[in-house]
């Protein structure tokens, strides 16, 4: 079964609105992890944040992390069309040996 | 640096069929792991290796190999392939703990 869940599956924003997406998770974690997958291509690592760090920010990303919530959320501020991908988080077991991918959320910007 | 690679970038199999997808990487990553990604499904982890010599099974390993002779390669072999292998494969490589993932572009298999 999955970690890690995202939450909307799908999000159709215009350009320069804000995206959010959310993160659920099931068991204790080390740290978490972003990725974003452009259309028929491979992962790209975005951003990391440690279970002991709350937020976490890269550019236009922000990131935030709840350990007692088991949550996180990844912030898009203006978003372009370029934004335009799948966004995946990803949790590591206690052993830091397996990372688990959740369902992704389809993130759509429109000019 | 090529960074990951797979090859190859599509095969159609018939089933029970055998083929090798085939991962190198060239930034002397200690850790590799292989996933498969399903429409809705996300990623699954097959297999993983923490180091030369070294391999373990992920989430769904059942009808998969995995080796690891060297630091650079990490080949995905399918024994006797079937309709539900049917998917995109992911290699992909860490340094060091299980920190930020290198990823292929992906093979896409087609079993009929």
């Amino acid at each position: 079964s999955q970690q890690g869940e995202e939450d909307p599956q799908a999000l159709s924003i215009q350009e320069g609105e804000n995206a959010t997406m959310n993160c659920s998770y099931k068991t204790s974690i080390n740290n978490l992890q972003w990725y974003r997958q452009n259309s028929g291509r491979g992962l790209v690592h975005l951003i990391l944040i440690r279970s002991n760090e709350r937020e976490k920010h890269s550019g236009r990303l922000r990131v935030t992390l709840d350990t007692s919530k088991k949550s996180s959320s990844l912030l898009i501020t203006a978003s372009r069309a370029a934004d335009t991908a799948s966004y995946f988080c990803a949790t590591d077991n206690n052993a830091g040996n397996m990372l688990t991918f959740g369902g992704g959320t389809r993130l759509m910007v429109k000019p | 640096n090529a960074g990951v690679t797979q090859t190859p970038k599509f095969q159609v199999l018939k089933t029970g069929q055998s083929m090798t997808l085939q991962c190198a990487q060239d930034m002397n990553h200690e850790y590799m792991s292989w996933y498969r990604q399903d429409p809705g499904m996300g990623l699954r982890l097959i297999h993983y290796s923490v180091g030369a010599g070294i391999t373990d099974q992920g989430e769904v390993p059942n009808g998969y190999n995995v080796s690891r002779s060297t630091t650079e390669d990490f080949p995905l072999r399918l024994l006797s392939a079937a309709p539900s292998q049917t998917s995109v494969y992911f290699c992909a490589s860490s340094h060091g703990g299980l920190g930020e993932l290198f990823f292929g572009e992906g093979s896409r298999l087609t079993v009929l």
